[in-house]
């Protein structure tokens, strides 16, 4: 079975654009949960979606969006990039939002803001 | 609030045992999680506790205090391919959210 990919996996960006990042889950997975890790904060939950619906939002400002598409696939955007931006973004899928036990991350993209 | 307390680094020699603490603070709980992550990689999860007590798993053990909002992940007979980061993580009720929250990680390092 094949695992959690993640689309692209570098990207350098210039302050002031807008990204968007891709996540194919495990086949049959339908929860895709969304983390920022930066060696300051550690890992930091985005949000999560099931079904096509956001269950689930963390502490991040709203230039931070994201969709799910009813294959179960995500999108994460981030609008207006800062410096701040630049981090390991993760996405990681569950074949349903209470069985976070057997939740798989991906390989994550790499962004970098200059 | 959250809080989630681990050492930031630790270093053990291959073949002995090392022991990993998480103390957590958090406004509700379901369940503490640990997973691995190597440089360069994706965490992989190692183990989820709900109740207090001991989970083994091979080479692993995680231990969970509800009481004491305490953790510990034991790693025995240690190998070079330990040498990783592991991150401890405390799920909120589902009635919050049910999101995990992670520490900042314990950087281990396995010497010859």
């Amino acid at each position: 079975k094949a695992g959690v990919t993640q689309t692209p996996r570098y990207l350098i960006k210039t302050r002031g654009q807008q990204v968007t990042l891709s996540c194919s889950p495990i086949s049959g997975h339908r929860s895709v949960s969304w983390y920022q890790q930066t060696p300051g904060q550690g890992l930091q939950f985005l949000f999560e979606y099931f079904s096509e619906t956001q269950r689930n939002k963390g502490n991040f400002p709203g230039r931070f969006s994201g969709r799910q598409f009813s294959n179960s696939r995500s999108e994460m955007n981030v609008s207006t990039l800062e410096l701040g931006d630049s981090a390991l973004y993760l996405c990681a899928s569950s074949t349903d939002w209470t069985r976070l036990y057997e939740q798989y991350f991906g390989p994550g993209t790499r962004l970098t803001v200059t | 609030g959250q809080n989630i307390d681990q050492p930031t680094e630790m270093t053990a020699t291959e073949g002995a045992i090392v022991q990993i603490n998480c103390t957590y603070q958090t406004s509700g709980f379901n369940g503490l999680f640990w997973y691995q992550q190597h440089a360069g990689e994706a965490p992989t999860f190692l183990s989820y506790n709900v109740l207090d007590g001991l989970e083994e798993k091979g080479r692993f053990s995680s231990f969970l205090s509800r009481s004491k909002g305490y953790s510990y992940l034991l790693l025995k007979e240690l190998q070079m391919k330990d040498s990783a980061s592991y991150l401890c993580a405390v799920r909120e009720p589902y009635n919050q959210g049910g999101k995990l929250i992670f520490g900042q990680g314990t950087e281990l390092s396995v010497k010859p």
